[in-house]
């Protein structure tokens, strides 16, 4: 079966530090990820997706990068964090148009 | 105008009520339709999808997509407590999926 870590869980990170989160998928191969953002109360927005290794597609202009330097493997990455990074971010996979699975999600709170 | 619009609620009902959570769509490309279930602090979870008008059952929850509408529904039965959480609704296009912003439900024992 297949399974999506993420991690860390949770992370509190000063205005201005470099973040990486990173997602990795078990069970499938080429998968399509994606990388989302829930603000409290709001829905989830789209940052990244990746349809294979080294292609990533962006969907919102920030500060926030990502990568796919494996299969499996996506990171979330900034160079110098914001107050307004702050949130829910989600890592998912699809392999069919018909779903979409997620991870268990970071909390970031940038202080 | 959004792709996907959801009632946020929220949405307070007994235990054992019948609950039907509600969207709509402006995008008649859109071909599947999924539902999924967030409790806090957690991942959204798939209850369920569909691709064709009409109705699909999986033990409690009934989802209804009516593609002349542009209106998905779920429907959850002898609603429990555990049944409390915020139920996010989203439909496919391609590659992408289209998010409403959800309802959160409470059931009350």
């Amino acid at each position: 079966s297949q399974t999506i870590h993420q991690w860390p869980a949770t992370l509190v990170q000063p205005v201005g530090s470099p973040l990486s989160l990173e997602c990795t998928v078990e069970g499938t191969s080429n998968p399509n990820l994606y990388w989302y953002r829930q603000a409290a109360g709001r829905g989830l927005q789209l940052l990244f997706y990746s349809v294979g290794i080294g292609q990533i597609s962006s969907e919102v202009p920030q500060n926030l990068s990502a990568s796919r330097p494996q299969d499996r493997q996506f990171i979330l990455s900034s160079k110098k964090l914001l107050l307004s990074d702050s949130g829910f971010y989600l890592c998912a996979w699809s392999v069919q148009q018909d779903t979409q699975y997620f991870g268990p999600g970071t909390r970031l709170t940038v202080l | 105008q959004k792709e996907v619009e959801q009632d946020p609620g929220p949405l307070s009902v007994p235990e054992g009520a019948i609950v039907s959570l509600n969207c709509t769509y402006s995008n008649s490309a859109f071909q599947y339709f999924m539902w999924y279930r967030q409790y806090s602090r957690k991942g959204p979870e798939l209850l369920m999808y569909t691709y064709s008008s009409g109705n699909k059952e999986d033990g409690r929850f009934t989802a209804q997509v009516d593609k002349s509408s542009k209106y998905i529904s779920l429907f959850i039965r002898d609603s429990q407590p555990s049944d409390s959480a915020t139920y996010l609704c989203a439909m496919d296009q391609g590659n992408q999926f289209y998010f409403g912003t959800g309802t959160s439900l409470t059931v009350i024992p």
